[in-house]
């Protein structure tokens, strides 16, 4: 089964820095398997990127998701107040046929 | 655009059963799969399986088996998880959310908490 390993587990960022989020799989996968999403506290997710790179309708431009391999990245380019919430990275597969990662959470310093 | 609404929260004794429904409005209901996904308090997204809304066929993951049952009513455009011999570990806010067809889960329901107390 491929683990999706997620760090740090707790950023502590200030509005207007730069985020950096990592999601690491167990083995490699392809990269149009590789979403992302953001869950603000009390929420349902919301999907921000899929296919590693691919903005959800709506997103800012601001959300950037890049990677290959077993390794991901989504990026926040400048951070704003809404952007402080936990971050999960999902893998699309076969067996099984999803997995979320343990997720990120970012918080204001 | 397209919507989906859960029932509200429900309490149940520990080897009752409960069943939560998930209505998607605005889009095809058969055109997408339907997957299952629970929240337990403080823990994050744990992926519980999905459904075929076309055929109705489950698909269960690992340690979702046994006491879990996904079924529809296409005729009102609702999934059901059905959770039976609840235990106090199905305590948690259950997510249903649809598949884009992209690889990814893209309207969420507002989510369900089942709490399990005596």
């Amino acid at each position: 089964d491929i683990v999706l390993t997620q760090s740090p587990g707790t950023l502590s960022l200030s509005p207007g820095e730069r985020a950096t989020l990592s999601c690491r799989a167990s083995q490699s996968i392809g990269s149009s398997h590789l979403a992302w999403y953001q869950q603000i506290s009390g929420q349902a997710p919301r999907l921000l990127i899929s296919g590693a790179s691919r903005r959800a309708a709506g997103i800012p431009d601001r959300f950037s998701g890049s990677g290959s391999g077993t390794d991901f990245t989504l990026t926040i380019r400048r951070l704003e107040p809404e952007d402080f919430a936990v971050y999960y990275c999902q893998h699309f597969g076969t067996s099984p046929p999803v997995t979320f990662g343990g997720g990120t959470k970012i918080e204001i310093k | 655009q397209a919507q989906l609404v859960q029932s509200g929260s429900e309490l149940q004794k520990p080897g009752a059963s409960v069943k939560i429904s998930c209505k998607g409005s605005a889009y095809t209901f058969t055109g997408n799969g339907l997957n299952w996904v629970r929240q337990a308090p403080g823990r994050g997204l744990e992926w519980m399986g999905w459904i075929n809304t076309n055929t109705g066929d489950p698909t269960f993951a690992h340690a979702f088996t046994g006491r879990f049952v996904f079924s529809l009513d296409t005729s009102v455009s609702t999934a059901y998880l059905q959770i039976n011999s609840l235990q106090a570990e199905d305590t948690a806010v259950y997510y249903c959310a649809r598949d884009n067809g992209y690889n990814s889960f893209d309207y969420w329901g507002q989510g369900t908490l089942v709490t399990v107390s005596s």
